[in-house]
């Protein structure tokens, strides 16, 4: 089956420690997401990529990198600078479209907590 | 940046009744899109409806789009308890690709 996955499904995180967030996509997706999402605060962008070596910041970048060097993995890491990283992250990945014309796809989150 | 508004946050009702979300936005839209996320787990997609669309069903979901208010419904008809969950409203965002995702409305449908 298609599909994205994501793990760890929980991690923790101790002060000054960066972690890497997985998500790998079976779908053949060429833009992939991820997401931020605080109790009550819906989801936040933080990066996305439409192509493989191509990335954008979201809407809350700081604290957080990404790499995109094969069309199926989108790993996020999360630096010692961003320090409220307690959250649930969300990956998506959906058809290159124009003006949100296509669905996306979502894993089954990560959940980060410091230690 | 989180452009729609669900109304109300949340929900609750009995099995059979029907459930009505709302959704407010700010900015034209080309697209508005419901997902559901149920308990600890990432969201699913429900429906999509285009801006020239005023309508659209899908089962027992029922999404309707009034630009000239900014702003959409999602009717689900005979809820049942496993329909419990959040349900969001996502539009297109300033970059084109990226959607922005309503806080959403906390839906509970008891027995």
């Amino acid at each position: 089956d298609g599909g994205i996955t994501q793990s760890p499904k929980y991690l923790f995180r101790k002060e000054g420690q960066n972690v890497t967030l997985s998500c790998e996509q079976n779908l053949n997706h060429d833009a992939m997401y991820w997401y931020r999402q605080d109790p009550g605060q819906g989801l936040r962008l933080i990066y996305y990529s439409q192509i493989v070596n191509d990335f954008q910041k979201g809407d809350i970048a700081e604290g957080y990198s990404v790499s995109r060097e094969k069309k199926e993995s989108f790993p996020l890491t999360v630096t010692s600078a961003q320090k409220n990283p307690t959250a649930f992250y969300l990956c998506a990945s959906s058809n290159r479209g124009k003006r949100g014309d296509q669905p996306q796809h979502f894993g089954d989150g990560t959940r980060l907590s410091i230690l | 940046s989180q452009q729609g508004e669900e109304d109300p946050q949340a929900l609750s009702i009995q099995e059979g009744e029907n459930a009505t979300m709302n959704c407010s936005y700010k900015t034209s839209i080309n697209n508005l899109q419901w997902y559901r996320q149920n308990s600890g787990r990432g969201l699913v997609h429900l429906i999509l409806i285009r801006s020239n669309e005023r309508e659209k069903h899908s089962g027992r979901l029922r999404v309707t789009l009034d630009t000239s208010k900014k702003s959409s419904s999602l009717l689900i008809t005979a809820s049942r308890a496993a329909d419990t969950a959040s349900y969001f409203c996502a539009t297109d965002a300033n970059s084109g690709y990226a959607l922005n995702f309503g806080k959403g409305t906390s839906l509970l449908v008891t027995p």
